[in-house]
């Protein structure tokens, strides 16, 4: 079975510039999850979406936006890049939001604002 | 709010040694804990889940402990390999997110 898919492995932007990643779960999985991993860190949580709706929010900027689709697949939104964006962007997908349940995360995508 | 903390950064060991990476969080509520590997560049490759009710987990070489009241895990890599070499975090799940700790960076050494 395919795991958690994510698209585009790199990307190069422009500050000021406007980025859309897109991330497809494992068969069966209704929650989507994203974190942001800056080099050196550990990933911080950005969203969590549930049956289309937002269940969860870190600590990011309202440039930062989400949203899941009926096939559970979902895209990260990022308006008016700046330098600080550039990260590798993960996905994570699970059978539900209960803590309970593991998340199984994509290969990411590394996103290089210049 | 919850902060996990791997201690040390980084760590270099001779093949063969069996060692231990510890980590601590400061929020005993946890659903379960993962530690996870990345190799340079990658995404995350999950090693290991301890629900809150269990003890330890073993997979492998690999045994990690939870020891939820005292906020503690720690990670066992028995006869490490050169390919053990990468960072490893672990990351603890409370309601939506997984917080995670800055991870150490292994280095085994042939």
């Amino acid at each position: 079975d395919a795991g958690v898919t994510q698209s585009p492995t790199h990307l190069i932007k422009t500050r000021g510039q406007h980025v859309t990643l897109r991330c497809s779960p494992i068969s069966g999985h209704k929650s989507v999850s994203w974190y942001q991993q800056v080099l050196g860190q550990g990933p911080q949580f950005i969203f969590q979406y549930y049956e289309k709706e937002e269940r969860g929010r870190g600590n990011f900027p309202d440039r930062f936006s989400a949203r899941q689709f009926p096939n559970y697949s979902s895209e990260l939104n990022v308006n008016a890049l700046l330098l600080g964006d550039s990260a590798l962007y993960l996905c994570a997908s699970s059978l539900a939001t209960s803590g309970a349940y593991e998340q199984y995360f994509g290969p990411g995508t590394r996103l290089t604002v210049t | 709010k919850q902060e996990v903390t791997q201690i040390p950064a980084a760590l270099s060991v001779p093949e063969g040694e069996n060692l231990v990476l510890n980590c601590s969080f400061t929020d005993s509520a946890i659903y379960n804990l993962q530690w996870f590997r990345q190799d340079p560049g990658k995404g995350l490759t999950s090693l290991l889940l301890i629900q809150s009710s269990q003890r330890e987990q073993t997979s492998g070489r690999l045994n990690a402990s939870l020891d939820k009241s005292s906020g503690r895990s720690t990670l066992y890599i028995a006869a490490s390999q050169p390919g053990d070499s990468a960072t490893y975090l672990c990351a603890v799940r409370a309601n939506s997110k997984l917080t995670f700790g800055k991870g150490i960076t292994l280095s085994v050494r042939p």
